[in-house]
């Protein structure tokens, strides 16, 4: 199985702060990665498809890059709203992987 | 508008078999693999299995093979999940997901809880 290691596992930021996690796949996954915001009692949310392509109604400020093993998720200027927990998602194998979180918190 | 409604909460005793339901609408049911996700209290996402409802092939995760059970029925747009042998470890929130290459849709999620 592919698996993905994300970091940090946690950081703390301010509002208007740009924001980077990163995740490592153990091998090649081409593109076939995603980005999804989790908050507290909620499903989550897909925010990029495709390492780098934004869905649909996402706010510009989220933007990803890579391919390959390496991708970065990044925040270019927090909002009070984006205090979530972040995962990658990788779907390259019909055997799926999340990484395991990045929690942003306010600083 | 797309929809995944997902069954209700559930409590079972150790080593009994839960089956979560997850009814679909707006889209073809059989256009789209349905995953389902294990999220257990204050952990991360862990991705379970699928099933093609076109054909009613699946795929496990490692992890849950040899417990896990997912199914489609087409006659109701409906796909479940059955986890059986059931310990507090698997005390979770289980989501139902539609995970297309532009369409992500996701269930409200159902908790389970396993406690004697």
């Amino acid at each position: 199985d592919i698996q993905m290691t994300q970091s940090p596992s946690s950081l703390s930021a301010s509002v208007g702060d740009r924001v980077t996690i990163t995740c490592r796949a153990s091998q090649g996954i081409r593109n076939d990665l995603g980005w999804y915001q989790q908050k507290p009692g909620k499903a989550p949310k897909r925010l990029i498809y495709a390492a780098s392509s934004l869905q649909s109604g996402v706010p510009s400020r989220f933007s990803g890059s890579g391919s390959g093993t390496e991708f970065t998720l990044t925040i270019s200027s927090l909002q009070p709203e984006d205090f979530a927990t972040y995962y990658c998602l990788q779907h390259n194998s019909y055997s799926l992987t999340f990484g395991g979180g990045t929690k942003v918190e306010i600083k | 508008e797309v929809q995944l409604v997902q069954s209700g909460a559930e409590v079972k005793k150790p080593g009994a078999t839960v089956k979560i339901s997850c009814k679909v609408s707006g889209y073809t049911f059989t256009d789209y693999y349905m995953h389902w996700v294990q999220q257990a209290p204050g952990k991360g996402l862990e991705w379970m299995g699928l099933v093609d409802p076109e054909d009613g092939e699946t795929i496990y995760a490692e992890k849950f093979q040899g417990r896990v059970t997912i199914t489609a029925d087409t006659s109701t747009d409906t796909a479940y999940m059955e986890l059986s042998s059931l310990r507090s470890e698997d005390t979770a929130v289980y989501y139902c997901a539609m995970l297309g290459t532009r369409l992500d849709y996701w269930g409200q999620g159902t908790l389970v809880t396993v406690s004697s």
